[in-house]
């Protein structure tokens, strides 16, 4: 693994179901972020980690959830999706998440359409 | 309210030079950052500026006045792979960033 991955590439999902978004990283940084991305809207933070152990809400969390067990993990989880949840997920990582220096890193990505 | 603007798109020409624009107000500043991301993929980290002036990397510059709560990304000698989204993004005292909804530059030959 080089960077940060994300699983999967794409997926097409019924209203209503559970779906978990898996996020990893290599490099070993304190802090990771789940953005959603839509047209004509800048990235919109929906979760944050500092650290392993601690989370925090972003911009728009309703309807997600993560958990930070680990350094590399970050999953993120709709419990019931909704169609309004159709967007792209990028995960990213950065150092600190503390510092004005901190350059946050993405993942590829996950396109998600809920019907 | 938090708030970051940028032209929705942009046109030049191979070979020419271009600026695009970033205007801000957020709930305190660390820093201002560049992101470059081609359709379809994610996005890039290009640069930092965190005090007044102009930061220079290679064909790319970045220009930030705080007191202006403005900033400018510079292209020079526009290459065909550089036709992607341009992001601009604050970093806000509790050191998340706001977004701004990118600038689309289109290159033509």
């Amino acid at each position: 693994i080089a960077g940060i991955t994300q699983a999967p590439t794409s997926q097409i999902l019924a209203a209503g179901r559970r779906m978990t978004l898996r996020c990893t990283q290599d490099m070993r940084h304190n802090a990771m972020y789940w953005y959603r991305q839509d047209l004509g809207l800048g990235l919109r933070l929906i979760h944050y980690s500092n650290t392993a152990g601690t989370t925090g809400k972003g911009e728009v969390p309703d309807g997600y959830s993560v958990s930070r067990a680990n350094t590399d993990d970050f999953p993120l989880t709709l419990a019931s999706a909704v169609p309004s949840q159709t967007s792209v997920y990028f995960c990213a990582s950065s150092d600190t998440g503390q510092a004005t220096t901190d350059t946050q890193y993405f993942g590829p990505g996950t396109r998600l359409t809920v019907l | 309210g938090q708030n970051i603007d940028q032209p929705t798109e942009m046109t030049a020409t191979e070979g020419a030079i271009v600026q695009i624009n970033c205007t801000y107000q957020t709930s305190g500043f660390n820093g201002l950052f560049w992101y470059q991301q081609h359709a379809g993929e994610a996005p890039t980290f290009l640069s930092y500026n965190v005090l007044d002036g102009l930061e220079e990397k290679g064909r790319f510059s970045s220009f930030l006045s705080r007191s202006k709560g403005y900033s400018y990304l510079l292209l020079k000698e526009l290459q065909m792979k550089d036709s992607a989204s341009y992001l601009c993004a604050v970093m806000d005292s509790n050191y998340q960033l706001i977004w701004g909804a990118g600038t689309k530059l289109i290159i033509k030959p």
